[in-house]
């Protein structure tokens, strides 16, 4: 059973701030790592996305992977009182049939 | 540039009617497609896939049944609503590996 955990949060921030998102996997054949960003009564968007071991920075949104410890972080830097929704981590796995997991999502409120 | 389409995006319909939820891929060939629900505060719950025109896989038994009729076309389906059926469907496809894209969504409530 491939699993994907998020802390449901709300995680609070103040305006200007980093804000840090966490993601564990299960599935050590996991191969690509996805960022969404929803907010609410509106569709997911992707926002990250990561392969390969390190990170990778796209303006203030860092993606971090560490295969060796199962993880994959997003940093959203000067966070913004508009950055607040929900982050949804998604994972694929090598072959079969490229479904991704979906994690449950972690609840981001920047406040002023 | 890839578009994804979902159409209608609001919905409100009774128990027992018949349900057609429409979803199309535009700039893209031979995608992968899925349907998704997400309850109110819940996560999101894969309910078909497919990986080509005519092939369909199913992850929840349930009521409502998918069809692919052509390659950028995915349309989920039902004979019968039920109450549990109330959700905000989600199309989306992607290549293989690779990222995948949502479209805007259908909310529908059954009353």
């Amino acid at each position: 059973q491939k699993e994907v955990e998020q802390n449901s949060g709300p995680l609070s921030v103040p305006e200007g701030a980093i804000a840090s998102l966490n993601c564990t996997y299960s599935d050590r054949g996991s191969q690509s790592f996805f960022w969404y960003r929803q907010y609410s009564g509106k569709s997911p968007e992707l926002i990250m996305f990561i392969y390969s071991n390190g990170d990778k920075e796209d303006g203030r949104f860092t993606a971090q992977l560490n295969k060796a410890s199962q993880y994959v972080s997003l940093l959203i830097r000067d966070s913004q009182p508009s950055d607040s929704a929900t982050y949804l981590c998604a994972v694929k796995v090598i072959g079969g049939s490229y479904i991704p997991t979906f994690g449950r999502g972690t609840s981001l409120i920047v406040h002023p | 540039s890839q578009t994804i389409h979902q159409w209608p995006a609001t919905l409100v319909q009774p128990v027992g009617s018949p349900l057609s939820l429409e979803c199309t891929v535009e700039g893209t060939s031979n995608p992968n497609l899925y349907w998704y629900r997400q309850a109110a505060g819940r996560g999101l719950q894969l309910l078909f896939y497919s990986v080509g025109i005519g092939q369909i896989s199913s992850e929840v038994p349930q009521n409502l049944s998918a069809s692919r009729p052509q390659d950028r076309q995915f349309i989920l389906s039902s004979k019968k609503l039920l109450l549990s059926d109330s959700g905000f469907y989600l199309c989306a496809w992607s290549l293989s590996l690779y990222e995948q894209y949502f479209g805007p969504g259908t909310r529908l409530t059954v009353t």
